[in-house]
């Protein structure tokens, strides 16, 4: 699996967007691009995955570079419920096998 | 839709004594179950992948006489920390394929305290 990188910690204004951006440059061409976040003392909660195509549901945004080499979390109006850690993950697949998790992003949300 | 369960939430028990944990998909089925490993501070360590009817796969390292799993069910997957100790304290999570959706879920952990 690709590996990913991401920023170890981020601050967001409450109401304003996240974006929490991600750099898996040794993508290949069969990997998803998959984002958990973990809520502290939970388990990890699915957000969103994409391939190459910008994919949007009801929690966030996901914009994946034309190259593939990076992708943004967007979460379009943070709330303070939103302070969490957030992975990006690459996995082959549609990514229902097991996921290997890095350390993350932690969000603040701050009011 | 797409609940996973867990039980118990938190535990504590003696050195030496067993624990079994309990994983469930609530409103689908799950032919894979996987089991993680959350250490203080730490990102979670994938410890097993359960596959309903057969042997789990352990990752590297981690020990398969003392983390034994069974997943005899489509809905149900355990975990037993056999002859548990102080440094098997952690926070273990289950996770549950949905085929329909190809998703991953996770339960909400269990705490487990080895005195």
């Amino acid at each position: 699996d690709a590996k990913t990188t991401q920023p170890p910690s981020m601050d967001c204004a409450e109401g304003r967007a996240a974006n929490l951006p991600c750099n898996h440059s040794t993508i290949s061409g069969n990997e998803y691009v998959y984002w958990y976040r973990q809520i502290h003392s939970q388990g990890p909660q699915y957000i969103i995955h994409g391939l190459k195509n910008n994919e949007t549901n009801e929690m966030a945004s996901l914009i994946i570079t034309e190259d593939r080499k990076s992708s943004t979390l967007i979460l379009p109006h943070a709330t303070l419920r939103d302070t969490a850690v957030y992975y990006c993950i690459v996995r082959v697949g549609t990514g229902a096998n097991n996921l290997f998790f890095g350390t993350g992003t932690r969000l603040t949300v701050i009011p | 839709g797409a609940v996973v369960s867990q039980h118990p939430s938190w535990v504590i028990c003696k050195s030496g004594t067993s624990v079994k944990i309990e994983c469930r998909s609530l409103d689908f089925q799950a032919t894979t179950m996987f089991w993680y490993r959350q250490f203080p501070k730490q990102s979670l360590m994938l410890m097993a992948t359960s596959n309903e009817g057969s042997k789990a796969t352990y990752e590297q390292g981690v020990e398969k006489d003392k983390f034994l799993i069974n997943h005899a069910s489509l809905t149900l997957s355990t975990l037993t920390v056999t002859s548990a100790h102080p440094e098997d304290s952690s926070f273990y999570i289950c996770s549950a394929r949905d085929v329909g959706r190809e998703t991953q879920y996770f339960g909400p952990g269990t705490r487990l305290l080895v005195l």
